[in-house]
């Protein structure tokens, strides 16, 4: 099984700034890498595949970088609403997820 | 616009079978475009894949799962179902089920439903 860590587990952050998070593969995914997106009490909501890739409706803050083993999701500034747990999958291998990141106030 | 709703028993007592359902509208689950699945997250943890269902009822499972779980596709009703047996504490989790991109392999995920929370206890 491919595990996925993310880091760091909790993120405390400002409206504005600029966050990066990263998620490690414990072999190469290649670029099969998909981010999703939590807020309390929802389902996840995905931002990102093929590593790099938007997803419809995405604000293009959110950018996404990486390939075979090490992955980082870039919001280049933190709005309000994007105060959520952010999880990355790999599909390269069956499908796992990573941990998350909570990134909070 | 696509929605899915997961429906079922909200408790499920220790060693029985957890059978959960998802309806799917806005879509036609016999289309081919994808494949259905099912995803879980035990509370205040990360998600795990479960399975996921192709309308010809083709399946995968998570190998770690593969010997509790069934699924099977509804064409008719535009359903997928879960059935997870033997079913234990740790089993507890908001289970989701997602519409599954693929290609040559299984992708991502979206839209995911809303989810829904199983409690195992006696």
């Amino acid at each position: 099984e491919i595990v996925m860590t993310q880091s760091p587990a909790t993120l405390s952050v400002f409206v504005g700034e600029r966050v990066i998070l990263s998620c490690r593969a414990s072999q190469s995914v290649s670029n099969n890498l998909a981010w999703y997106q939590q807020k309390p009490g929802q389902a996840p909501r995905l931002l990102m595949y093929g590593a790099s890739t938007r997803a419809t409706g995405i604000p293009a803050r959110f950018s996404g970088s990486g390939s075979g083993t090490h992955f980082t999701l870039t919001i280049s500034s933190l709005q309000s609403e994007d105060f959520a747990i952010y999880h990355c999958q790999q599909y390269s291998t069956w499908l796992t997820f990573g941990g998350g990141t909570k990134v909070e106030i | 616009q696509l929605q899915l709703q997961e429906s079922g028993p909200g408790l499920v007592k220790p060693s029985e079978t957890l059978s959960l359902t998802c309806t799917v509208s806005g879509d036609s689950i016999s289309s081919g475009r994808y494949y259905w699945g099912w995803i879980r997250q035990p509370p205040g943890k990360g998600l795990e894949w479960i399975a996921s269902i192709y309308y010809n009822a083709a399946t995968y499972y998570n190998p770690s799962l593969k010997s509790r779980v069934t699924t099977s596709a509804d064409t008719s009703k535009n359903q997928i179902s879960l059935n997870l047996n033997s079913v234990t504490a740790a089993d507890t989790a908001v289970y989701y089920c997602a519409r599954h991109h693929y290609g040559t392999i299984l992708f991502y995920f979206d839209p995911w439903g809303q989810g829904t929370l199983v409690t195992v206890s006696s």
